[in-house]
Parts: structure tokens; sequence; C-alpha cells
């Protein structure tokens, strides 16, 4: 187990649908991340979370909804999805907001909105 | 802000060969530079990174160069295995504050 747990690892939800995809760090790291992985293109970051505080929201459509309850989990909360949302979303950790900490990512949920 | 652009994007070499991935980023201000193997259907996972400080850096069959002056970096992977097939993204960040900007991944095929 990498430290970094995310569930469900699929996911197929219509547009009309609300559901939430979770993701646990048990590394005690203070920064979480969620990135978007689409085929063809590069990893897209979403939301950066410090010390369970927003700090970077990359012009992402509201039907994505982040929520950092404690430092330890991070939720994207889904609703009124479109197909092109379909994507593998990975989460990410690390010991604070630098990246030469070093990121830890999780398996990803694999998203597809039909 | 900053803009990673990573070639090519796919690669195929024989088992044995050398393989050579290259990125170049467009913030002067980025200093840290990580490479991610990504295994088919497996998290990506950091294998080697350099920062502006030092120009390259090998761990075994594995090695990084960077050039400052032309803001380009490369991965380098001698004696190829099946087992380096995986798709390999580059990165760059500042390391104050420094979320990371990927490129668009090179997807690796090492044929035995």
């Amino acid at each position: 187990e990498t430290g970094v747990t995310q569930t469900p690892r699929h996911l197929v939800m219509g547009m009309t649908n609300k559901k939430s995809l979770k993701c646990e760090q048990h590394l005690g790291h203070n920064a979480m991340y969620w990135y978007k992985q689409s085929a063809k293109k590069p990893l897209e970051l979403m939301f950066v979370y410090s010390l369970e505080e927003r700090v970077e929201n990359n012009s992402v459509p509201s039907r994505f909804s982040p929520e950092c309850p404690n430092s330890s989990h991070l939720f994207l909360h889904l609703h009124t999805l479109q197909p092109e949302d379909s994507a593998l979303y990975l989460c990410a950790s690390s010991q604070g907001v630098r990246a030469d900490y070093g990121y830890t990512f999780g398996s990803g949920t694999r998203l597809t909105v039909v | 802000g900053e803009n990673v652009e990573q070639h090519p994007s796919t690669l195929s070499v024989q088992e044995g060969d050398s393989a050579v991935i290259k990125c170049t980023y467009s913030d002067s201000a980025s200093n840290y530079f990580p490479w991610y193997k990504q295994e088919l259907g497996k998290r990506p996972q950091l294998i080697i990174d350099i920062r502006s400080n030092v120009g390259e850096k090998k761990d075994q069959r594995i090695a990084v160069t960077l050039n400052k002056t032309a803001k380009h970096f490369s991965l380098h992977i001698t004696e190829t295995q099946p087992e380096d097939s995986a798709v390999y993204f580059c990165a760059a960040s500042k390391q104050q504050g420094g979320k990371l900007i990927f490129g668009q991944g090179t997807e690796l095929s090492v044929k035995p």
C-alpha cells in the first residue's frame, strides 16, 4: 500500500447523478492535491489543499467541489458532470506545498460519465 | 504560467538500447524537475529528480540532465529492459509554493 488510498477505483455515473471520490493518506502529510488525467493530455492540477485550506483552484468548473475535513482526508464531490469529465482522477499528498518535498500519488479513480 | 512540453509522445526501443525523453519549460524561475513513471493501471511514481543547482544526476541506469540556459531537461535510460515500459512524465515547479506542472507524457515501449 502506497500510503495514499483512493476509493472507489472505478465509478460509472450518469450526468444527473451525485457522487463523491475519497482520498485518504497515512503519511502524516499536510498538503493534498487533486489531478485529472485524460488520455493524451498532461496531468492537470485541479485543487491544492494545505493544512485543510484550499490554496489553489485552477479554474475548475463548479460541478467539481472539493472538501478537506482534515489533513488526512480529501474528497471530490461530483454533480451534473459531462461526458468529457470522464478521466482518471488522481489524489496526491506531500509534506508541504513544495513540489520538492515529493508527491505521493494514489492509484486513482477511473471515472466514466454516461 | 509555467508550460512544460515533452517529446516524443511515444518511443519504442529494443531491449538493451538507450532511451531519451526531452522536456522544455517556459518559466525561468522553475528550479525543481522531477520525473515520474506510470505503469499501466498504476499510480505515477517518482523515479528521479534534479534541482537547478545541478547539471546532471544519475541513479543506476537512469540519469537526468538539465540545461538552464536553454530551459530544457532530459531523462536518459540506458540498457533498457521490458519492465521499463511505461508512461514517463516530466514536471517542473518552483520550490517555494511549488505545484507541479506536468508534461504530456511519453509512452515508452521496450521490445524484448
